[in-house]
Protein backbone atom coordinates (compact mmCIF):
# COMPACT_ATOMS: atom_id res chain seq x y z
CA UNK A 1 0.00 0.00 0.00
CA UNK A 2 1.10 3.29 -0.85
CA UNK A 3 -1.07 4.71 1.81
CA UNK A 4 -1.75 8.56 2.11
CA UNK A 5 0.03 9.91 -1.48
CA UNK A 6 0.03 14.29 -1.96
CA UNK A 7 1.14 15.91 -5.31
CA UNK A 8 3.03 18.01 -5.97
CA UNK A 9 5.69 18.36 -2.69
CA UNK A 10 6.38 21.69 -3.15
CA UNK A 11 4.43 24.91 -5.28
CA UNK A 12 5.38 28.64 -5.94
CA UNK A 13 2.13 31.01 -7.15
CA UNK A 14 1.90 33.69 -7.65
CA UNK A 15 -1.28 35.98 -5.97
CA UNK A 16 -4.41 35.44 -7.74
CA UNK A 17 -3.24 32.63 -9.59
CA UNK A 18 -5.02 29.42 -8.88
CA UNK A 19 -3.96 25.56 -8.18
CA UNK A 20 -5.11 21.98 -7.51
CA UNK A 21 -3.68 20.21 -4.47
CA UNK A 22 -4.16 16.58 -5.42
CA UNK A 23 -4.60 13.64 -2.76
CA UNK A 24 -5.32 9.96 -2.84
CA UNK A 25 -5.57 7.17 -0.74
CA UNK A 26 -5.74 3.34 -1.75
CA UNK A 27 -6.70 2.18 1.80
CA UNK A 28 -10.30 2.54 1.37
CA UNK A 29 -10.97 4.66 4.17
CA UNK A 30 -14.06 7.24 3.99
CA UNK A 31 -13.24 9.68 5.75
CA UNK A 32 -10.89 12.35 4.50
CA UNK A 33 -9.17 15.49 5.71
CA UNK A 34 -7.10 18.52 4.82
CA UNK A 35 -5.48 20.55 7.10
CA UNK A 36 -2.94 23.67 6.77
CA UNK A 37 0.23 23.60 9.28
CA UNK A 38 1.75 26.92 10.27
CA UNK A 39 4.58 27.59 12.48
CA UNK A 40 3.56 27.18 15.96
CA UNK A 41 0.04 26.90 15.61
CA UNK A 42 -0.34 23.08 14.75
CA UNK A 43 -3.09 21.78 12.36
CA UNK A 44 -6.20 23.75 11.23
CA UNK A 45 -8.90 21.83 9.53
CA UNK A 46 -9.79 23.28 6.11
CA UNK A 47 -12.36 20.28 4.98
CA UNK A 48 -13.32 16.75 5.52
CA UNK A 49 -15.11 14.36 3.57
CA UNK A 50 -16.98 11.32 5.04
CA UNK A 51 -17.33 9.60 1.94
CA UNK A 52 -17.99 9.83 -2.12
CA UNK A 53 -20.22 13.06 -2.65
CA UNK A 54 -19.83 14.53 0.99
CA UNK A 55 -17.79 17.22 2.55
CA UNK A 56 -17.87 19.78 5.20
CA UNK A 57 -16.04 22.74 6.32
CA UNK A 58 -13.72 22.85 8.78
CA UNK A 59 -12.45 25.48 11.20
CA UNK A 60 -10.04 27.38 8.26
CA UNK A 61 -12.41 26.98 4.90
CA UNK A 62 -12.46 30.42 3.29
CA UNK A 63 -10.23 30.90 0.08
CA UNK A 64 -10.45 27.20 -0.19
CA UNK A 65 -13.03 24.74 -2.16
CA UNK A 66 -12.81 20.70 -2.40
CA UNK A 67 -14.62 17.56 -4.34
CA UNK A 68 -14.94 14.31 -3.51
CA UNK A 69 -15.87 12.17 -6.24
CA UNK A 70 -14.71 9.04 -5.50
CA UNK A 71 -13.42 7.12 -2.41
CA UNK A 72 -9.65 7.17 -3.19
CA UNK A 73 -8.90 10.83 -4.44
CA UNK A 74 -9.90 14.29 -2.81
CA UNK A 75 -8.58 17.39 -4.21
CA UNK A 76 -7.93 20.98 -2.60
CA UNK A 77 -8.60 23.32 -4.86
CA UNK A 78 -7.24 27.27 -4.46
CA UNK A 79 -9.01 29.55 -6.81
CA UNK A 80 -7.33 33.05 -5.87
CA UNK A 81 -4.54 32.44 -3.97
CA UNK A 82 -3.21 34.73 -1.54
CA UNK A 83 0.07 35.08 0.43
CA UNK A 84 -1.96 34.19 3.53
CA UNK A 85 -1.85 30.83 2.14
CA UNK A 86 1.44 30.18 2.20
CA UNK A 87 1.65 27.14 4.56
CA UNK A 88 2.30 23.07 4.56
CA UNK A 89 -1.05 21.50 2.85
CA UNK A 90 -1.47 17.54 4.95
CA UNK A 91 -3.76 15.25 3.63
CA UNK A 92 -5.30 12.74 5.97
CA UNK A 93 -7.80 9.54 5.93
CA UNK A 94 -9.23 7.58 8.42
CA UNK A 95 -11.47 4.38 8.54
CA UNK A 96 -15.13 4.29 10.15
CA UNK A 97 -15.84 1.85 12.76
CA UNK A 98 -15.13 1.20 16.47
CA UNK A 99 -11.40 2.12 17.82
CA UNK A 100 -10.24 2.94 14.13
CA UNK A 101 -10.15 6.26 15.03
CA UNK A 102 -7.12 7.39 14.22
CA UNK A 103 -5.65 9.56 11.11
CA UNK A 104 -2.78 8.32 8.50
CA UNK A 105 -1.20 11.53 6.94
CA UNK A 106 0.23 12.32 3.29
CA UNK A 107 3.44 14.06 3.25
CA UNK A 108 2.46 17.06 2.18
CA UNK A 109 2.83 20.28 -0.09
CA UNK A 110 4.45 22.84 0.71
CA UNK A 111 3.12 25.86 -0.84
CA UNK A 112 4.43 29.55 -1.16
CA UNK A 113 2.33 32.48 -2.50
CA UNK A 114 3.95 35.60 -3.59
CA UNK B 1 -15.00 24.59 23.93
CA UNK B 2 -12.60 21.77 22.76
CA UNK B 3 -9.30 22.33 22.84
CA UNK B 4 -5.37 20.71 24.01
CA UNK B 5 -2.72 22.57 25.39
CA UNK B 6 0.77 21.71 25.19
CA UNK B 7 2.62 24.26 27.09
CA UNK B 8 5.69 23.70 26.16
CA UNK B 9 7.13 24.80 23.19
CA UNK B 10 10.32 23.15 23.43
CA UNK B 11 11.78 20.16 25.42
CA UNK B 12 15.58 19.53 26.14
CA UNK B 13 16.99 16.05 27.17
CA UNK B 14 20.25 14.24 27.39
CA UNK B 15 20.47 10.68 25.45
CA UNK B 16 19.58 7.94 27.72
CA UNK B 17 17.79 9.81 30.16
CA UNK B 18 13.82 9.85 30.43
CA UNK B 19 11.44 12.45 28.49
CA UNK B 20 8.26 13.86 29.07
CA UNK B 21 6.17 16.04 26.79
CA UNK B 22 2.91 17.46 28.41
CA UNK B 23 -0.41 17.67 27.04
CA UNK B 24 -3.81 18.48 28.62
CA UNK B 25 -7.45 18.70 26.89
CA UNK B 26 -10.80 20.29 27.21
CA UNK B 27 -13.34 18.07 25.96
CA UNK B 28 -17.05 17.02 26.17
CA UNK B 29 -17.25 13.76 27.14
CA UNK B 30 -15.07 10.77 27.04
CA UNK B 31 -12.02 11.83 25.18
CA UNK B 32 -9.76 9.65 22.67
CA UNK B 33 -6.51 11.16 22.50
CA UNK B 34 -3.40 10.77 20.06
CA UNK B 35 -0.05 11.64 19.83
CA UNK B 36 2.05 12.17 16.36
CA UNK B 37 5.20 12.54 15.62
CA UNK B 38 6.70 14.86 13.13
CA UNK B 39 10.02 14.44 11.42
CA UNK B 40 11.50 16.94 9.48
CA UNK B 41 9.97 17.57 6.13
CA UNK B 42 7.45 14.87 6.90
CA UNK B 43 3.90 14.07 7.12
CA UNK B 44 2.54 13.47 11.02
CA UNK B 45 3.12 9.67 11.76
CA UNK B 46 0.29 7.74 14.52
CA UNK B 47 2.41 7.09 17.88
CA UNK B 48 -0.55 5.73 20.29
CA UNK B 49 -3.63 6.56 21.71
CA UNK B 50 -5.96 6.27 24.32
CA UNK B 51 -9.48 5.35 23.64
CA UNK B 52 -10.90 3.25 27.02
CA UNK B 53 -9.69 1.01 29.50
CA UNK B 54 -5.72 1.15 31.05
CA UNK B 55 -4.47 4.56 31.98
CA UNK B 56 -1.03 3.55 30.23
CA UNK B 57 -0.82 3.30 26.87
CA UNK B 58 1.96 1.71 25.04
CA UNK B 59 2.80 2.74 21.42
CA UNK B 60 5.42 2.71 18.85
CA UNK B 61 9.34 3.61 19.15
CA UNK B 62 8.80 2.35 22.82
CA UNK B 63 6.63 5.43 23.62
CA UNK B 64 3.93 5.58 26.33
CA UNK B 65 1.48 8.03 27.21
CA UNK B 66 -0.22 7.97 30.72
CA UNK B 67 -4.65 9.40 30.87
CA UNK B 68 -5.04 11.42 33.83
CA UNK B 69 -8.42 12.05 34.14
CA UNK B 70 -8.94 14.05 37.28
CA UNK B 71 -5.78 16.33 35.41
CA UNK B 72 -7.28 16.36 32.14
CA UNK B 73 -3.70 15.56 30.90
CA UNK B 74 -1.95 13.03 28.64
CA UNK B 75 1.57 13.46 28.68
CA UNK B 76 3.83 11.28 26.63
CA UNK B 77 6.84 9.63 27.77
CA UNK B 78 9.67 7.24 27.10
CA UNK B 79 11.98 5.77 29.42
CA UNK B 80 15.13 6.30 27.83
CA UNK B 81 15.69 9.01 24.84
CA UNK B 82 17.63 8.52 21.96
CA UNK B 83 18.88 11.38 19.58
CA UNK B 84 16.68 9.87 16.76
CA UNK B 85 13.40 10.77 18.79
CA UNK B 86 14.43 14.58 17.98
CA UNK B 87 11.45 15.70 15.89
CA UNK B 88 7.91 17.71 16.47
CA UNK B 89 5.16 16.03 18.35
CA UNK B 90 1.48 17.04 18.58
CA UNK B 91 -0.94 15.73 21.08
CA UNK B 92 -4.68 15.39 19.13
CA UNK B 93 -8.20 14.70 21.04
CA UNK B 94 -11.20 13.68 19.19
CA UNK B 95 -13.79 16.04 18.18
CA UNK B 96 -17.22 15.49 19.89
CA UNK B 97 -18.85 16.24 15.99
CA UNK B 98 -17.49 12.84 15.33
CA UNK B 99 -16.11 11.64 12.09
CA UNK B 100 -13.13 11.05 13.81
CA UNK B 101 -11.80 14.74 13.51
CA UNK B 102 -9.17 16.15 15.15
CA UNK B 103 -8.43 19.36 17.78
CA UNK B 104 -4.55 19.61 17.65
CA UNK B 105 -2.01 21.39 19.81
CA UNK B 106 0.02 23.62 18.65
CA UNK B 107 3.44 20.72 18.79
CA UNK B 108 6.27 20.41 21.11
CA UNK B 109 9.72 20.42 19.76
CA UNK B 110 11.76 17.63 21.40
CA UNK B 111 15.17 18.11 20.88
CA UNK B 112 17.54 14.96 22.58
CA UNK B 113 21.20 16.17 23.12
CA UNK B 114 23.90 13.12 22.74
Amino acid sequence: NAGVTQTPKFRVLKTGQSMTLLCAQDMNHEYMYWYRQDPGMGLKLIYYSVGAGITDKGEVPNGYNVSRSTTEDFPLRLELAAPSQTSVYFCASSLTGQYSYEQYFGPGTRLTVT
Amino acid sequence: AQSVAQPEDQVNVAEGNPLTVKCTYSVSGNPYLFWYVQYPNRGLQFLLKYITGDNLVKGSYGFEAEFNKSQTSFHLKKPSALVSDSALYFCAVRDAGGYNKLIFGAGTRLAVHP
